[in-house]
């Protein structure tokens, strides 16, 4: 059972737009920044977006990041097969002194 | 560019120690504001922190795993190392070493992962 609260998966048709929620606490989400890492098939996470909404160099802006109090939500646009990948949203819960993860979503480009 | 990568056994006999290296290169181990930090993702399910350590040995453990975690640091080689006692099959897991940005007490993100390595535990 995972600290953060993502949808399972999510799926949608080439070059339209998706939204993967993650949902957590005032101890986590609500108190500090949010991040969003990229797994495509048989490879390492990668970093997504770093606190909340900025994009590493490299990443397009088709991927973008918000939060809003106890919850975040990461955006793909102009979605291609290439994003069909497992995306994990991950934060610092400060009760518990740890970094946290949600369960995971993985996206299907129809 | 930096550069992290995981090194050890690929199988441990269950109740014995998982001992895994991270070598870092392009990059010092001593900088501030970035810790290290090692995960793991058993296959087919999600990541799971497992701790982060700071070059001058400073350590956050994940709760569930702290008793049986000790992550230490080798500044001299650049390396930090993970050992996880009495191991079962529920340890099985790729295992992935990272940096940790941790600017004020909390960290945040986490980038340059290494590419991974499976750990079976196995009689």
């Amino acid at each position: 059972q995972s600290v953060l609260t993502q949808p399972p998966s999510v799926s949608a048709a080439p070059g339209q737009k998706v939204t993967i929620s993650c949902s957590g606490s005032s101890s986590n989400i609500g108190n500090s920044y949010v991040a969003w890492y990229q797994q495509l098939p048989g490879t390492a996470p990668k970093l997504l977006i770093y606190e909340n909404d900025n994009r590493p160099s490299g990443i397009p802006d088709r991927f973008s990041g918000s939060k809003s109090g106890t919850s975040a939500t990461l955006g793909i646009t102009g979605l291609q097969t290439g994003d069909e990948a497992d995306y994990y949203c991950g934060t610092w819960d400060s009760s518990l002194s740890a970094a946290v993860f949600g369960g995971g979503t993985k996206l299907t480009v129809l | 560019q930096l550069q992290v990568q995981e090194s050890g056994p690929g199988l441990v006999k269950p109740s014995e120690t998982l001992s895994l290296i991270c070598t870092v290169s392009g990059g010092s181990i001593s900088s501030s504001s970035f810790y290290w930090a090692w995960i793991r993702q058993p296959p087919g399910k999600g990541l799971e922190w497992i701790g982060s350590i700071y070059y001058s040995g400073s350590t956050y453990y994940s709760p569930s795993l702290k008793s049986r975690v000790t992550i230490s640091v080798d500044t001299s080689k650049n390396q930090f190392s993970l050992k996880l006692t009495s191991v079962t099959a529920a340890d099985t897991a790729v295992y992935y070493c990272a940096r940790h940005y941790c600017p004020d007490g909390n960290c945040y993100s986490l980038n340059y992962w290494g590419r991974g390595t499976l750990v079976t535990v196995s009689s």
